[in-house]
């Protein structure tokens, strides 16, 4: 069975930074992208960053380029997501995911979120 | 702003049929496959169909997508009270490099 479980959420002030992280069992984490989700309170989804099967490739959504860093551990099975500069809009539940297939799906297995929380 | 443009509200009741529509452009769903997420409150989302219109195993025929030039839909057939959800397109953005969702549609069994 596939697992995806965050971990590293919490409030962390303006400015401030954050690493959020992911453990997976149940498949061959080394053969899928993985990639983090967010989602604001009472809002949408919105993509955060995706990463590469060998960490080769790491894509980011505009809004959080030189801010935020992917990273994997493929001996370790594990995601991470290293937040700096934090602003209040990245308040949001951070989703983990592995894409659904070993390629050309979109996230398909997520976990259950961890929540930052940016604020004074 | 959402790349993807979705109703905000959607509504049918049971056993009727209801269609979400998901409007983009030539760098996202013009270009690139549609896949559509469920979500129920305080819950992660679930993927229900993928490449316009695979269904991953569990995910009840009832639920079936299309995809036409720069636009796509979601059609539940058989509406069922367990329904109630808000409901996500997504897809690749060739331009933006990543992927893009729509706003989300809250679906509502009257």
């Amino acid at each position: 069975e596939v697992q995806v479980v965050e971990s590293g959420g919490g409030l962390v002030q303006p400015g401030g930074s954050l690493r959020l992280s992911c453990a997976t069992s149940g498949f061959i984490f080394s053969s899928y992208w993985m990639s983090w989700v967010r989602q604001a309170p009472g809002k949408g989804l919105e993509w955060v960053a995706n990463i590469k099967q060998d960490g080769s490739i790491k894509l980011y959504v505009d809004s959080v380029k030189g801010r935020f860093t992917i990273s994997r551990d493929n001996a370790k099975n594990s995601l991470d997501l290293q937040m700096n500069s934090l602003r209040a809009e990245d308040t949001a539940v951070y989703y983990c995911a592995r894409d659904f297939l070993e390629r050309d799906t979109p996230p398909g297995y997520w976990g259950q979120g961890t929540l930052v929380t940016v604020s004074s | 702003q959402s790349v993807l443009t979705q109703p905000p509200s959607a509504s049918g009741t049971p056993g009727q049929r209801v269609t979400i529509s998901c409007s983009g452009n030539r760098f996202n769903i013009g270009s690139n496959t549609v896949n559509w997420y469920q979500q129920f409150p305080g819950t992660a989302p679930k993927l229900l169909i993928y490449t316009n219109n695979e269904r991953p195993s569990g995910v009840p025929d009832r639920f079936s997508g299309s995809k036409s030039g720069t636009s796509a839909s979601l059609a539940i057939g058989g509406l069922q009270s367990e329904d109630e959800a808000d409901y996500y397109c997504a897809t690749w953005d060739d331009s933006l490099h990543g992927w893009v969702f729509g706003g989300g549609t809250t679906l509502t069994v009257l």
